[in-house]
């Protein structure tokens, strides 16, 4: 069973067409949820980290909010260059130092 | 500051070759990571380290082997390559609040 579950898979906008990315998780003893992006070809790139339920960060075009059972990616008119895989990723009690990371959503933007 | 850096961006080998994926950091992290990235699998941790002379396996440590003889170093090295292990592997460091900092990748085929 997926610890860390990611929704949709894949999400196609339209440039200004704001939308959600979910992440849903199962862990209990949760110490931090993150955010990465990541592009064609590198590595992660650290967006958020979101600590308690009802906490919300935001940067640029992007805003996250955490609930007890998932968090969500919120992008406000997005641009293509928005267009990227993000990656959601839970360090919880039983995990040591590393985290868990869900598969991902695609996000394409088209103008 | 170059971060985390990850030598060689790619390499080919044949079955039963072994190599060492190479991996530093310079912001004197003292947790550090190896992940691999798989489609459809998301990222997998593989070894992690808590310190200098400090390891321990991840979800999938199966043909791999890990060392952190330096706070700066922590190399990933296969034993007997398997096409199995063809992916894209990431390497990262922490401070330990969680937020993993990754470096650019090395893609690996194994043949």
């Amino acid at each position: 069973e997926d610890q860390v579950t990611q929704s949709p898979e894949a999400l196609r906008l339209q440039e200004g067409e704001s939308s959600s990315l979910n992440c849903s998780y199962t862990v209990s003893g949760l110490r931090g949820l993150f955010w990465y992006r990541q592009d064609p070809g590198k590595g992660p790139e650290f967006l958020f980290t979101l600590y308690s339920a009802g906490e919300e960060k935001e940067k640029e075009r992007l805003k996250a909010t955490l609930t007890k059972k998932e968090s969500f990616l919120h992008i406000t008119a997005p641009k293509p260059e928005d267009s990227a895989t993000y990656l959601c990723a839970v360090h919880y009690n039983q995990a040591g130092t590393a985290l868990i990371f869900g598969k991902g959503t695609t996000l394409s933007v088209s103008s | 500051n170059a971060g985390v850096t990850q030598t060689p961006k790619f390499q080919v080998l044949k079955t039963g070759q072994s190599m060492t994926l190479q991996c530093a950091q310079d912001m004197n992290h003292e947790y550090m990571s190896w992940y691999r990235q798989d489609p459809g699998m998301g990222l997998r941790l593989i070894h992690y380290s808590v310190g200098a002379g400090i390891t321990d396996q991840g979800e999938v440590p199966n043909g791999y082997n890990v060392s952190r003889s330096t706070t700066e170093d922590f190399p990933l090295r296969l034993l007997s390559a398997a096409p199995s292990q063809t992916s894209v592997y990431f390497c990262a460091s922490n401070t330990g609040g969680g937020t993993q900092y990754f470096g650019p990748g090395t893609r690996l085929l194994v043949l």
